[in-house]
């Protein structure tokens, strides 16, 4: 069964950093390339970052470029999002999310999501 | 940036009750375009990709289809479980993917 656990939001200054970590089992992790997609409260859903299976290339959205730095350890089974010089914008539910590669990538699997709050 | 505009924004339908959800992109994105269900306090779930294919396990009450740019996710015989948040997202032109704002499904 194809399982993604995301780790390590929390409660965080204005200008702040914080890492966050998905942990991924039941799949051959570095066969898929990789997400990060948020979503403010209330609001809809925004992708952040992708990187591939071997971690040569990486992608940003604009709102988070040169401030978010996208990993993986493909022996820990493991993605990492490293978020520096936080927001309040920020606020919102992160998700880690699998790629389905059929003609282009689509979202197959997610994780449940991890709450990062930005906030003095 | 592809911008994908849903409608409506919210859709009430009594259960048993077909309902037809509509996604439009700016420019073209071939039939690079997935569906995905959001429930309350749950991650996003992939119904549709390739704009017309269910996802493993989906029920075949869902279907997607495509007209040019005009995307419309069909529920033929809504249930329960069904009321949720739909959100279209573009995978033709990227990065960035871009979803769209999403369509909640009401009990009427």
């Amino acid at each position: 069964e194809v399982q993604l656990v995301e780790s390590g939001g929390g409660l965080v200054q204005p200008g702040g950093s914080l890492r966050l970590s998905c942990a991924a089992s039941g799949f051959t992790f570095s066969d898929h390339e990789m997400n990060w997609v948020r979503q403010a409260p209330g609001k809809g859903l925004e992708w952040l970052s992708y990187i591939t299976g071997r971690g040569s290339a990486i992608y940003y959205a604009d709102s988070v470029k040169g401030r978010f730095t996208i990993s993986r350890d493909n022996a820990r089974n493991s993605l990492f999002l490293q978020m520096n010089s936080l927001r309040a914008e920020d606020t919102a539910v992160y998700y880690c999310a699998r790629v389905l590669w059929f003609g282009g990538p689509s979202f197959d699997f997610w994780g449940q999501g991890t709450l990062v709050t930005v906030s003095s | 940036e592809i911008v994908m505009t849903q409608s409506p924004a919210t859709l009430s339908v009594s259960p048993g009750e077909r309902a037809t959800l509509s996604c439009r992109a700016s420019q073209s994105v071939s039939s690079h375009l997935a569906w995905y269900q959001q429930k309350p306090g749950q991650a996003p779930r992939l119904l549709i990709y390739g704009a017309s294919t269910r996802a493993t396990g989906i029920p075949a009450r869902f279907s997607g289809s495509r007209s040019g740019t005009d995307f419309t996710l069909t529920i033929s015989s809504l249930q329960s479980e069904d009321f949720a948040v739909y959100y279209c997202q573009q995978y033709n032109n990227w990065p960035p993917f871009t979803f769209g704002g999403g369509t909640k499904v009401e009990i009427k």
